[in-house]
């Protein structure tokens, strides 16, 4: 079946550090693909999507490029804050429109001043 | 716009008991996704619906665990007899079908249970 693979974490950073999360999918096609962020307590929001090849889907500094030719969909910054510690979700859409999405295990990120 | 709406929030009961966790989707949302997320296992789908009917409760562990979607505004995930190993927190997430392609699922914020 479908499957995300994630960076096993927890990736420790200090504040304005250079973050790559990697991220690969298996599903054929063109699935649509998201970053989640969930915080501590918090439920899982959307970060950033992209639903075609070479698309870069970008949200609060973070950015992610559709990779078809890799099957990857690597989550990037710039500049860490240490508001952006979190748990890092990376997941791919079953093409077809069901809405179903294949998560992968997450990633923890720790940014420390 | 309000969210997904889930109670309680918290839940601490005895095993044995009837638990019942409750999910108001984001109006106009057709797809409806109960999850639970525990350490060791991460994050699993239990049960999804379109227009309030069940289309995969594969994930469902047991027959101890039950959902409903009675109407397009409400869902409840039962569990009956809950067991310690139960405990975990549950989430319910929504999306709306749009143009054939997959939607993000929009997450409330769950309900953490502990069963003891």
């Amino acid at each position: 079946g479908n499957s995300v693979t994630q960076m096993e974490g927890p990736v420790t950073l200090s504040e304005e550090a250079f973050l790559t999360i990697n991220c690969t999918y298996t599903a054929t096609g063109y699935p649509s693909l998201f970053w989640y962020v969930q915080y501590p307590g918090e439920g899982l929001q959307l970060l950033l999507k992209a639903t075609k090849a070479d698309d870069k889907g970008s949200n609060k500094g973070f950015e992610a490029t559709y990779r078809k030719e890799t099957t990857s969909f690597h989550l990037e910054k710039g500049s860490v804050q240490v508001s952006d510690s979190a748990v890092y979700f990376c997941a791919e859409g079953l093409s077809g429109g069901y809405n179903k999405l294949i998560f992968g295990a997450g990633t923890r990120l720790a940014v420390h001043p | 716009d309000a969210g997904v709406i889930q109670s309680p929030r918290h839940e601490v009961t005895e095993m044995g008991q009837e638990v019942t966790l409750r999910c108001k989707p984001i109006s106009g949302h057709d797809y409806l996704f109960w999850y639970r997320q525990t350490m060791m296992r991460g994050l699993e789908l239990l049960i999804y619906f379109n227009n309030n009917v069940p289309i995969d409760d594969s994930g469902m562990p047991e027959d101890r665990f039950s959902a409903k979607m009675p109407n397009a505004s409400f869902s409840t995930l039962k569990i009956q007899p809950s067991e310690p190993r139960d405990s975990a927190v549950y989430f319910c997430a929504s999306s709306l079908t749009r143009g054939g392609q997959d939607q993000p699922q929009h997450f409330g914020d769950g309900t953490r249970l502990s069963i003891l």
